[in-house]
């Protein structure tokens, strides 16, 4: 397996603009997370799924941020409208079950909202 | 609620030296511990795990013992190389809850 493909790899875009960052879990993982990265922050889990249901959304940081997860094989998370400080390397990772599995990251999608 | 408590960086070592990276946890039951490891531009990766008390995890010479006496899972390598610079993060996963990662600690060596 190629692994968890996030795609695109850098993005830059201006205040206000919508950004869409995509992932493509491993084959067969039933389970997707999203996280966010920051210097100031560390790594915060943002959202995940459970066969393609959102589970626990509790650390989506405002309405502006949404998640989908339309089949077991493509995600999405949507920033509406962007802000300078959303900038930050967010990661998708998946794994096959939620307790004691190990999470498979993706490369990261570098955003920076100028 | 659970949690994950690691030494802070940055950690500064000339190569060969011996490392340790502390980290200690708080959790109900007895939860799956783990290391992952960050390469810069990278996404993380499982160095090492181990699922109950006393199991020593260890991979690349690296190597993690889970004292529940203790509560700690400090990670540790005999000898570090270059390739070894990288951010390094502890994490546990509790019965039906995600994986709750600490901070990270960073590690520079310098050759």
């Amino acid at each position: 397996d190629a692994g968890v493909i996030q795609s695109p790899r850098h993005e830059v875009t201006e205040m206000g603009q919508e950004v869409t960052l995509r992932c493509k879990p491993i084959s067969g993982h039933d389970y997707l997370f999203w996280y966010r990265q920051t210097m100031m922050r560390g790594l915060e889990l943002l959202i995940y799924f459970n066969n393609n249901v959102p589970i626990d959304d509790s650390g989506m940081p405002e309405d502006r941020f949404s998640a989908k997860m339309p089949n077991a094989s493509f995600s999405t998370l949507k920033i509406q409208p962007s802000e300078p400080r959303d900038s930050a390397v967010y990661f998708c990772a998946s794994s096959l079950e939620l307790w004691g599995n190990i999470q498979y990251f993706g490369a990261g999608t570098r955003l920076s909202v100028l | 609620g659970d949690s994950v408590t690691q030494m802070e960086g940055p950690v500064t070592l000339s190569e060969e030296a011996f490392l340790t990276i502390n980290c200690t946890y708080t959790a109900t039951g007895y939860p799956s511990l783990f290391w992952y490891v960050q390469y810069p531009g990278e996404g993380l990766q499982l160095l090492l795990k181990a699922t109950k008390a006393d199991d020593k995890g260890s991979n690349k010479g690296f190597e993690a013992t889970y004292r529940k006496e203790t509560t700690s899972f400090h990670l540790e390598k005999g000898s570090v190389q270059v390739s070894d610079s990288a951010v390094y993060f502890c994490a546990l996963s509790s019965a039906n809850d995600k994986i709750i990662f600490g901070k990270g600690t960073r590690l520079h060596i310098l050759p």
